[in-house]
């Protein structure tokens, strides 16, 4: 059925170090893909997204490109900084529509 | 600069009670929408509020909940007969047209217990 599979947390890294965040969905047809993130204390905010694919959506040094081929949205960044700990969503919706399907969060922590 | 507002932010119940949560979303943002989140997992959709009237309810999951949106802005999340299953954070969210073409902003929820 619809769903989201991300890699699991809690994901440790140094200060600086390259992030890699894994994504992949089960939609039929085409959705637009998300990537949302939750700072400790915070409510869900949307970080990027893509329409379709081969598309990259991008914000705050994050970046994640719509693979249809692999149905995949990895999200990166080539230097993670202490204040991007927070814990990361990918999920999915189809166009015109409003309900988004949910992965359950990777846990990310950066040590200075 | 409101963003969407959610009371209570904590809410402890006995079982077998009746809970209303309620959400205030940005003004002007004509969609609504209600998800809830168990610990450690992502947010579960309930419903999706077009305005008045709610447009996929699909994730409501059974007759013990209900949500309503009379005026097109603050909607209420009615929960009946509640159970220990039911705790959870749930979560409200608004925008300004549908959540995939337009940004969703999340309310940082209404934490529920059941005991």
């Amino acid at each position: 059925g619809d769903s989201v599979t991300q890699m699991e947390g809690p994901v440790t890294l140094s200060e600086e170090a390259f992030l890699t965040i894994n994504c992949t969905y089960t939609a039929t047809g085409y959705p637009s893909l998300f990537w949302y993130v939750q700072y400790p204390g915070e409510g869900l905010q949307l970080l990027l997204k893509a329409t379709k694919a081969d598309d990259k959506g991008s914000n705050k040094g994050f970046e994640a490109t719509y693979r249809k081929e692999t149905t995949s949205f990895h999200l990166e960044k080539g230097s993670v900084q202490v204040s991007d700990s927070a814990v990361y969503f990918c999920a999915w919706g189809y166009n015109q529509g409003g309900k988004l399907i949910f992965g359950q969060g990777t846990e990310l922590s950066v040590k200075p | 600069g409101a963003g969407v507002s959610q009371t209570p932010s904590n809410k402890v119940t006995e079982k077998g009670k009746y809970v209303e949560l309620r959400c205030d979303p940005i003004s002007g943002h004509t969609a609504l929408y209600w998800y809830r989140q168990s610990l450690g997992q992502g947010p579960e959709f309930l419903i999706y509020f077009q305005g008045t009237g709610a447009a996929d309810d699909s994730g409501l999951p059974n007759d013990r909940f209900f949500a309503v949106r009379p005026e097109g802005s603050v909607s209420t999340l009615k929960i009946q007969r509640t159970e220990r299953g039911d705790s959870a954070v749930y979560l409200c969210a608004s925008s300004l047209q549908g959540a995939t073409s337009t940004e969703a902003f999340f309310g940082q929820g209404t934490r529920l217990t059941v005991v």
